[in-house]
């Protein structure tokens, strides 16, 4: 299975702030089609969670442009540009290149 | 609107069975896959497994081939799941969502509780 590792975040993050999350594979997710099966979630408290990117930096329908995702192959970055109270939850990593489908383990953010 | 409703919160008996559904509005659940992943209390996400609805095929995470059975029934546009011989360690709130490479869309979640 692939494993995904995420880092933390050195909470509480200052409002206005920008805050970058980070996520490693243990495989690349590169598939030959060109496009990187790696997509980001955001699960805010008490809610399901909701998706943000996919293909790595495609951010989903509706989803602020304060959100930007990046990365190579492996290693992966979810950046948010000047942080809300909106924002507040667990950020997730998941890869979609091959089954099972796997999580990382999830990064916390909370606001200054 | 994509909409996935699913069913209310269980209580099961260690040892039984309980079976949810998600009954999805505004797409076709022949046209995606329908995946279903849980959260122990506190705890992450972690995939289950998904079916296609417009065939019935099943990928499984290993750890839930003997525990879940998922169904489909493109008529009702909804999906099941069924939980086998429930351990405490079932307790947990199962997610059902609809995404061919991504889970673009999630219903609110069942609580299933697992108690004597």
């Amino acid at each position: 299975d692939i494993v995904m590792t995420q880092g933390a975040l050195p909470n509480p993050v200052p409002s206005g702030e920008s805050a970058s999350i980070t996520c490693q594979s243990s495989k690349s997710l590169l598939h030959s089609n060109g496009k990187t099966y790696l997509n980001w979630y955001l699960q805010r408290p008490g809610q399901s969670p909701q998706l943000l990117i996919y293909w790595m930096s495609t951010r989903a329908s509706g989803v602020s442009d304060r959100f930007s995702g990046s990365g190579s192959g492996t290693d992966f970055t979810l950046k948010i540009s000047s942080v809300e109270a909106e924002d507040v939850g667990v950020y997730y990593c998941q890869q979609f290149l091959e089954y099972p489908l796997t999580f990382g383990s999830g990064t916390k953010l909370e606001i200054k | 609107e994509v909409q996935l409703q699913q069913s209310g919160a269980e209580l099961g008996k260690p040892g039984t069975s309980v079976k949810l559904s998600c009954k999805v509005s505004g797409y076709n659940i022949r046209n995606t896959y329908m995946h279903w992943v849980n959260q122990r209390p506190g705890k992450g996400l972690e995939w289950i497994g998904r079916i296609d609805p417009a065939n019935g095929n099943t990928i499984y995470a290993e750890k839930f081939k003997s525990k879940a059975t998922l169904t489909a029934d493109t008529s009702s546009n909804t999906a099941y799941m069924q939980l086998s011989q429930l351990k405490s360690d079932d307790t947990a709130i199962y997610f059902c969502a609809i995404g061919s490479w991504d889970l673009a869309y999630w219903g609110q979640g069942t609580l299933v509780t697992v108690s004597s």
